[in-house]
């Protein structure tokens, strides 16, 4: 069974610019959930996708973005990146929107 | 709106020993679950095991064993005979019922905890 993989590891972009993460869901699951976790912090809810459609999303403004697709793969946008971005991006994905797994995680620096 | 405490940021424990990591929630829900997942340095958030708030029973996964108390809104993690791989940050999290609204998971700030040899 693969488990839940993200891509790139790290990515360093500069403030103002555009940047795509990439999640592939667990085998078998339908959900995705992206969480932005700070430094010395607990992960936070950006939003959850289940079966293609958002279902829910955190206090994030509409520069971030998500996509599903029919394989149940996952993307998070980010357009206009600020300083306070920087941060490592973590994708989950679940069954029917159960106890979730987590990927490796997307390290963004920004600067 | 759900929220997850967890009031020891750093603990420290000698290889075998036990040690017990304390969390406490609020919410308003009556079904819902509860999680403990550790976050070693590699970053890999790992679920090391989870609660369902309508089972009185405490979860149990090898080494690792939970105190749910639902009046008290509490849920602590022991961990027996410490190993240096148990190293890691650990995050307590809550999640409402998976139907209808978005099941996300809230976590609290986490605890370091360092296994001494």
């Amino acid at each position: 069974e693969t488990g839940v993989t993200q891509s790139p590891t790290h990515l360093i972009k500069t403030r103002g610019q555009q940047v795509t993460l990439r999640c592939s869901s667990q085998s078998g699951h339908n959900t995705v959930s992206w969480y932005q976790q700070a430094l010395g912090q607990g992960p936070q809810f950006i939003f959850q996708y289940y079966r293609e459609e958002e279902n829910g999303r955190g206090n994030f403004p509409p520069r971030f973005s998500g996509l599903q697709f029919p394989n149940y793969s996952s993307e998070l946008n980010v357009n206009a990146l600020e300083l306070d971005d920087s941060a490592l991006y973590l994708c989950a994905s679940s069954t029917d929107r159960r106890e979730q797994y987590f990927g490796p995680g997307t390290r963004l620096t920004v600067t | 709106a759900q929220t997850v405490t967890q009031s020891q940021p750093e603990m420290s424990v000698q290889e075998a020993e036990t040690v017990t990591l304390s969390c406490t929630y609020d919410t308003s829900e009556n079904n819902y679950y509860l999680f403990w997942y550790k976050q070693p340095p590699s970053r890999q958030m790992i679920l090391v095991i989870r609660q369902e708030a309508y089972k009185q029973q405490n979860a149990t996964e090898n080494r690792f064993s939970v105190n749910f108390q639902k009046a008290a809104k509490s849920f602590s993690l022991k961990i027996s005979d410490s190993q240096l791989g148990d190293t890691a940050m650990y995050f307590c999290a809550f999640m409402g019922a998976p139907t209808g609204a978005n099941s996300k998971l809230t976590f609290g700030k986490g605890i370091t905890l360092s296994v001494r040899p």
